[in-house]
C-alpha cells in the first residue's frame, strides 16, 4: 500500500535558523498538507495545497512559513526563522480528493 | 467554545469490556466526519469515518447525529492493541479539524 513519506525524522535546530521539512505524498494524491502538533496537545491544521498553490491555511501559518512542491513529487513545509514555540511534531499528509488522506510519520522538530 | 470537543479522559477499561466515546462539534456546516487512532509519538490513522445512518467495522461502530453536532464510537469486546488514544476529526472544505483525543488503557 503506498505511503506518504516525511525526511527527516527529527530535526534539531537553533532558534532564527532556517529549517526545511520535506514529505513525499501519494503519486496520484492532488491536495496536500501539512499539520502539526505540540507535545500533549491537539493536532492543528497550517496548510493544504492544491494545484501549486495554496488553498487554505490557518493564523498559525504565518510569513514565517512557506510551502513548496519543487519538483512534482515533494513537498515542503519551511521554517525561516525558527521560534522555540516551534517546536512540535510536523505531519505531511496527502489525500485525492480533498479531506481524510493518510499522514505521514511526521518530522519532530526540536528549537534550541 | 471549542470547534471539536472531547473527553480526554483517561479511561481504563479491562479487557473485553465495551467502552463509548463521545465528540462535539461546533460547525454546523462540517461536511464529513471520522474518527482516527493514533499511538503514543505516531501519526494520526484514520480508523473509520462517520455517517449519519451509523457504521460498523468489526468491534467498532460509529456513529453521526447531525441535528445535535454529536458523534460516537463505540468498542465491543476490546484488546490489549486498542490502547491508544482516538480523536474525533471534522472535514471543513480542504482541511480536517482534530479533537484533543481520548486516552484509552485497556486493562489486562
Amino acid at each position: 500500500e503506498p505511503e506518504v513519506t516525511q525526511t527527516p525524522s527529527h530535526q534539531v535546530t537553533q532558534m532564527g535558523q532556517e529549517v526545511i521539512l520535506r514529505c513525499v505524498p501519494i503519486s496520484n494524491h492532488l491536495y496536500f498538507y501539512w499539520y502539526r502538533q505540540i507535545l500533549g496537545q491537539k493536532v492543528e491544521f497550517l496548510v493544504s495545497f492544491y494545484n501549486n498553490e495554496i488553498s487554505e491555511k490557518s493564523e498559525i501559518f504565518d510569513d514565517q512559513f512557506s510551502v513548496e512542491r519543487p519538483d512534482g513529487s515533494n513537498f515542503t513545509l519551511k521554517i525561516r526563522s525558527t521560534k522555540l514555540e516551534d517546536s512540535a511534531m510536523y505531519f505531511c499528509a496527502s489525500s485525492a480528493p480533498p479531506g481524510s488522506g493518510p499522514f505521514g510519520p511526521g518530522t519532530r522538530l526540536t528549537v534550541l | 467554545r471549542k470547534e471539536v470537543e472531547q473527553d480526554p479522559g483517561p479511561f481504563n477499561v479491562p479487557e473485553g469490556a465495551t467502552v463509548a466515546f463521545n465528540c462535539t462539534y461546533s460547525n454546523s456546516a462540517s461536511q464529513s466526519f471520522f474518527w482516527y487512532r493514533q499511538d503514543c509519538r505516531k501519526e494520526p490513522k484514520l480508523l473509520m469515518s462517520v455517517y449519519s445512518s451509523g457504521n460498523e467495522d468489526g468491534r467498532f461502530t460509529a456513529q453521526l447525529n447531525r441535528a445535535s453536532q454529536y458523534i460516537s464510537l463505540l468498542i465491543r469486546d476490546s484488546k490489549l492493541s486498542d490502547s491508544a488514544t482516538y480523536l474525533c476529526v471534522v472535514n471543513e472544505q480542504e482541511k480536517l479539524t482534530f479533537g484533543t483525543g481520548t486516552r484509552l488503557t485497556i486493562i489486562p
